[in-house]
């Protein structure tokens, strides 16, 4: 059973584009969904991270958006740019529950000039 | 600060052969764990610990083997190693389930 369903698989953007992807997920007890950023040969960075208290959240030129009935959240990149080029990785866990982050798997962003 | 710090970063090893990889994290961390990642499938955890004598299982646990006997340490083995654990392992930790720090990945090849 997947518990949180990640698209597109890949996405390629302009460069000052926005860039979007979506995520799913099934368990209504998580209550924290970060996204994490990893450039290749390197480990996943949490980028942003959202609770389900509010529908949106915005750091810099990312902003994740948050619908608790549809059990969706999004990540927008605003003004994509090559240094954006990663693979993303939405996720969610219940963390007063104590239990483990579960990762969708993975969209990987290309961002040209 | 050093962060999490995974060793060593590139491993080959033989079918049938096992080996441990290693994770220490000087953030006074209570949760750590272990996730693998293969092309198309994600991250995928094999196993956690929410303190020092506590592990539980995660998603695909079959052929590893943890134990957590201090706070900072939280080392994988590779029992009898497989073609099919050719993986990335990344080891991460965090002062909740949630918010992690991952070390920089330990490249495994099993021939």
């Amino acid at each position: 059973q997947q518990q949180v369903k990640q698209s597109p698989q890949s996405l390629i953007v302009q460069k000052g584009g926005i860039s979007i992807i979506n995520c799913a997920y099934e368990n209504t007890a998580f209550d924290y969904f970060p996204w994490y950023q990893q450039f290749p040969g390197k480990g996943p960075a949490l980028l942003i991270a959202i609770r389900p208290d509010v529908s949106e959240k915005k750091e810099g030129r990312f902003t994740i958006s948050f619908n608790k009935s549809a059990k969706q959240f999004s990540l927008h990149i605003m003004d994509s740019q090559p240094g954006d080029s990663a693979t993303y990785f939405c996720a969610a866990s219940w963390v007063s529950g104590n239990t483990p982050l579960v990762f969708g798997k993975g969209t990987r962003l290309s961002v040209i000039a | 600060n050093a962060g999490v710090t995974q060793t060593p970063k590139f491993q080959v090893l033989k079918t049938g052969q096992s080996m441990t990889l290693q994770c220490a994290q000087d953030m006074n961390h209570e949760y750590m764990s272990w996730y693998r990642q293969d092309p198309g499938m994600g991250l995928r955890l094999i196993h956690y610990s929410v303190g020092a004598g506590i592990t539980d299982q995660g998603e695909v646990p079959n052929g590893y083997n943890v134990s957590r006997s201090t706070t900072e340490d939280f080392p994988l083995r590779l029992l009898s190693a497989a073609p099919s654990q050719t993986s990335v392992y990344f080891c991460a930790s965090g002062r909740n389930t949630g918010e992690l720090f991952f070390g920089e990945g330990s490249r495994l090849t099993v021939l």
